[in-house]
């Protein structure tokens, strides 16, 4: 089945390290994007994709670095210079949009994140 | 900046009626909006894409309008069932240049549907 998988589901992290997570899809879709969630708050933009070897920083890219070498793949590294990595991050991507038509943003399942 | 406000923030109703969920946005300048559901600590399921050009998009018991000149959605549920029971979030996707690509999401209205 098509779709977006995401790894880990749940990651404990000690302050101080870094952590990558993982975000692959076999959509064939171009454009990957991740988000982060935090209770009774919507998703917030960290980081997106619209090509391979190119990404944009969203609204809230600080602590955070991404790579997009392969089309399936984009991964995302929380830092330590993240000052507040506990959250819920989702990764989603969609294909292109053309007038009239197109653009359906997908997601993975997330990956909880908890900081020790 | 595109500014996305879901009321009510929380809906509790009996099984069988209807639900009407409310999205307003601040910039009409969008290239479509989606409705998504999330349930508890899982990720978003697409429920319906509208784009710029349409006022209305219907999947089974669900229907969607859009008015973006007035920057709203609405999204129906008929006949509530209480699977239907979740997080119901919308988001209009930037049409500008600058905007492109950029979903902006609403924090969510929470339903409840009891039996």
């Amino acid at each position: 089945d098509g779709g977006i998988t995401q790894s880990p589901k749940y990651l404990f992290r000690k302050e101080g390290q870094n952590v990558t997570l993982s975000c692959e899809q076999n959509l064939n879709h171009d454009a990957m994007y991740w988000y982060r969630q935090d209770p009774g708050q919507g998703l917030r933009l960290i980081y997106y994709s619209q090509i391979v070897n190119d990404f944009q920083k969203g609204d809230i890219a600080e602590g955070y670095s991404v790579s997009r070498e392969k089309k399936e793949s984009f991964p995302l590294t929380v830092t330590s210079a993240q000052k507040n990595p506990t959250a819920f991050y989702l990764c989603a991507s969609n294909g292109p949009g053309t007038r009239g038509k197109g653009g359906e943003l997908f997601f993975g399942e997330g990956s909880r994140l908890t900081v020790l | 900046k595109q500014e996305v406000t879901q009321i009510p923030a929380a809906l509790s109703v009996p099984e069988g009626e209807n639900l009407v969920l409310n999205c307003s946005f601040t910039d009409s300048a969008i290239y479509n909006l989606q409705w998504f559901r999330q349930d508890p600590g899982k990720g978003l399921t697409s429920l319906l894409l509208i784009q710029s050009s349409q006022r209305e998009q219907t999947s089974g018991r669900l229907n969607a309008s859009l008015d973006k000149s007035s920057g709203r959605s609405t999204l129906y549920i008929a006949a509530s069932q209480p699977g239907d029971s979740a997080t119901y979030l919308c988001a209009p996707r930037g049409g500008t240049t600058d905007s492109w690509g950029k979903l902006q999401f609403g924090a969510g209205t929470q339903v409840v549907v009891t039996p």
